[in-house]
């Protein structure tokens, strides 16, 4: 799996949107990128994942630059709650779905 | 639909004792992975298992740690002669097959006094 660089913290105001960048430029043509969180002391959870394309769902936003060395995880409105670590993951899907090696990720704090 | 449950979510042993981590699958889950989380660290993959097979177990240390995952019952990570070095969060996830995105438990913490 590529290896990934991420920023060690980020503060976002509670309310704005939460830009977190990954960089992967080892990515190969056959590697996804997964974007996970962990809320302090509980499991990591998953929030999303693309091959190429832009993705959205209910939790967030995948922005994946053209040349795939990078990519930005978007929360739309932080709140508090969103708190955590975030883990930018690549990943050759989707066999071994659940078998990722997770960095040190981003830890985002939220303030009010 | 229950998540993954793991069990217990806190043990303490003392040192040479064994300690027995469970974990629980969510309906129709056959697939699992044990994670471990030393303090201040990131998360890193141990083992893999299928029913009654273990699919894959590149991060597992050579000695005192086993796993399994019967054709009954929940999936057991076991450590034996535990050491102060082993105090960590052990985390389990599941799916339904191993091409689906797993889900995580929320973990036990093991303490070695």
């Amino acid at each position: 799996d590529a290896k990934t660089t991420q920023p060690p913290s980020m503060d976002c105001a509670e309310g704005r949107a939460a830009n977190l960048p990954c960089n992967h430029s080892t990515i190969s043509g056959n590697e996804y990128v997964y974007w996970y969180r962990q809320i302090h002391s509980q499991g990591p959870q998953y929030i999303i994942h693309g091959l190429k394309n832009n993705e959205t769902n209910e939790m967030a936003s995948l922005i994946i630059t053209e040349d795939r060395k990078s990519s930005t995880l978007i929360l739309p409105h932080a709140t508090l709650r969103d708190t955590a670590v975030y883990y930018c993951i690549v990943r050759v899907a989707p066999t071994n779905a659940g078998k990722s090696t997770f960095g040190d990720g981003t830890t985002l704090t939220v303030k009010p | 639909n229950a998540g993954v449950m793991q069990n217990p979510r806190h043990l303490v042993r003392r040192r040479g004792q064994e300690a027995r981590l469970r974990c629980s699958p969510m309906k129709g889950h056959s697939h699992v992975y044990w994670y471990r989380q030393l303090p201040e660290e990131g998360l890193k993959f141990m083992v893999y298992l299928q029913k009654e097979n273990i699919i894959d177990e590149s991060g597992m240390p050579k000695e005192r740690f086993s796993a399994e995952f019967p054709k009954e019952g929940p999936s057991i990570l076991r450590i034996q002669q535990v050491v102060r070095g082993d105090s960590a969060a052990y985390f389990c996830a599941s799916s339904p097959t191993g091409e689906t995105e797993a889900f995580f438990g929320q973990g036990t913490r093991l303490t070695v006094v």
